[in-house]
């Protein structure tokens, strides 16, 4: 089936630095790609939803100077997350929708940490 | 907007005794599609079942049952003969068609006593 590659699966970054998380769709083109936040023992959180070679639509409340979404290419969208301070700390997951209205390919998530 | 509801946070099943989970949903949009995923510790995102909003029948996969009452707007999971392995955290969540976003629950996390 359809894999989508998350990277890296851990960061520890000090704060004021900035982390890329990447997520790539190995074998189809993802035009479209989610991401979520995941507080711990907590639920999904859309972010944003990124479409290739546009702006990225951001939900309600979510920071876009903080969390930039790049998505650069059919396969590739990328998460920054800029000027990190330990309330970032989360874990963040992404997904690509698939060609039916049941498939939806997660990455394998990032956890990260901001000391 | 929509909503996804989970009101048990924590459940404790014997092993090869069946489980429900709660889930209940709030939408105005007619079209839409309700999701159970299975997040164990890895952090990994296991899809389990789905429903339609204009199934008829309950979506079954194996162990796995989607109880669907539409009038009164809840998707309850089903598990069957539990194992150990099914100790992880359950979501529940909605997707408006064509759109593939989730609104995901709160989640609920299930523990299989041996």
């Amino acid at each position: 089936g359809a894999v989508v590659s998350q990277h890296p699966s851990r960061v520890i970054c000090k704060s004021g630095t900035s982390v890329k998380i990447e997520c790539r769709s190995l074998d189809f083109q993802a035009t479209t790609m989610f991401w979520y936040r995941q507080f711990p023992k907590k639920s999904l959180m859309l972010m944003a939803t990124s479409n290739e070679g546009s702006k990225a639509t951001y939900e309600q409340g979510v920071e876009k100077d903080k969390f930039l979404i790049n998505h650069a290419s059919l396969t590739l969208s990328t998460l920054t997350v800029t000027s990190a301070h330990p309330e970032d700390s989360s874990f963040y997951i992404c997904s690509a929708p698939g060609g039916a209205v049941t498939e939806a390919f997660f990455g394998q998530g990032t956890r990260l940490t901001v000391v | 907007a929509q909503k996804i509801t989970q009101t048990q946070p924590g459940m404790f099943v014997q092993e090869k005794e069946a489980v429900t989970l709660d889930c209940t949903y709030d939408t105005s949009d007619p079209s839409y599609g309700l999701f159970w995923y299975k997040q164990p510790s890895s952090g990994e995102m296991i899809f389990l079942i789905y429903q339609g909003s204009y199934d008829q029948q309950n979506a079954t996969e194996g162990r796995y049952s989607l109880n669907f009452q539409k009038a009164r707007k809840s998707a309850n999971l089903v598990i069957s003969a539990s194992q150990l392995g099914d100790s992880a955290m359950y979501f529940c969540a909605m997707t408006l068609y064509n759109f593939n976003k989730f609104y995901f629950g709160s989640g609920t996390k299930l523990n299989v006593k041996p």
